[in-house]
């Protein structure tokens, strides 16, 4: 069963306030991964990380910033929310090392919903 | 680069009937193929997976059949419940092994 946990579930907030979006995972997992998903259901990554200090953009361009200091925390921040970034953001993790015949399945949090109101 | 492209809904069944949801990808070389389920208010779960061609993932009476021929990983279910109302992803992972993700089908099972 898959340990990796959101907080908050839920964040309404008004425009213009910092928001950090708290992900940990308790499977020592190298790699971390942030997902922005739209109303429409579509994923977007927007953040990922192959280890402690290793951070890159993902496919879709984020005003957000992310951090890794400790393997199992990988949290996201957003300076100044607006909102057009009320959306739900996912939080995933995997192993790093690829071994023949096992696959480096993405295990989810739960999401955080987020409204700037 | 790599894509998937799966069918779109949403759509409404009756309990006990026949589903079939299309995926079809476009990669480079050999990528491996999921199958995600989000169920409201929650993250995404994996629901069965394939690494190579001809492999058949199956779990809680889904299949999908990795067809390398058709570039296809069609999910089937002989007989839905109400209980797998979810959203359905379709997904492959090459060899950055970042997933790419299909947008995703919305099923509902009517009792």
């Amino acid at each position: 069963e898959a340990d990796i946990y959101q907080t908050p579930r839920y964040l309404v907030i008004g425009t213009g306030k910092k928001i950090t979006l708290e992900c940990s995972q308790t499977m020592g997992h190298d790699k971390m991964y942030w997902y922005q998903q739209d109303p429409g259901m579509e994923l977007h990554l927007i953040h990922y990380s192959y280890g402690v200090n290793s951070t890159e953009k993902g496919d879709l361009s984020s005003e957000s910033t992310v951090s890794r200091i400790r393997t199992e925390h990988f949290p996201l921040t957003l300076e100044s929310a607006r909102p057009s970034h009320t959306s739900q953001y996912l939080c995933a993790s995997s192993r790093h090392h690829r071994t023949s015949g096992a696959l480096n399945e993405q295990f989810f949090g739960p999401g955080t919903r987020l409204t700037v109101l | 680069g790599n894509s998937v492209t799966q069918m779109e809904g949403p759509v409404t069944l009756s309990e006990e009937a026949f589903l079939t949801i299309n995926c079809t990808y476009t990669a480079t070389g050999y990528p491996s193929l999921f199958w995600y389920v989000q169920y409201p208010g929650e993250g995404l779960q994996l629901l069965l997976k394939a690494t190579k061609a001809d492999d058949k993932g199956s779990n809680k009476g889904f299949e999908a059949t990795y067809r390398k021929e058709t570039t296809s990983f069609h999910l089937e279910k002989g007989s839905v419940q109400v209980s797998d109302s979810a959203v359905y992803f379709c997904a492959l992972q090459g060899g950055s092994e970042k997933l790419v993700f299909g947008k995703g089908m919305k099923l509902t099972v009517n009792p």
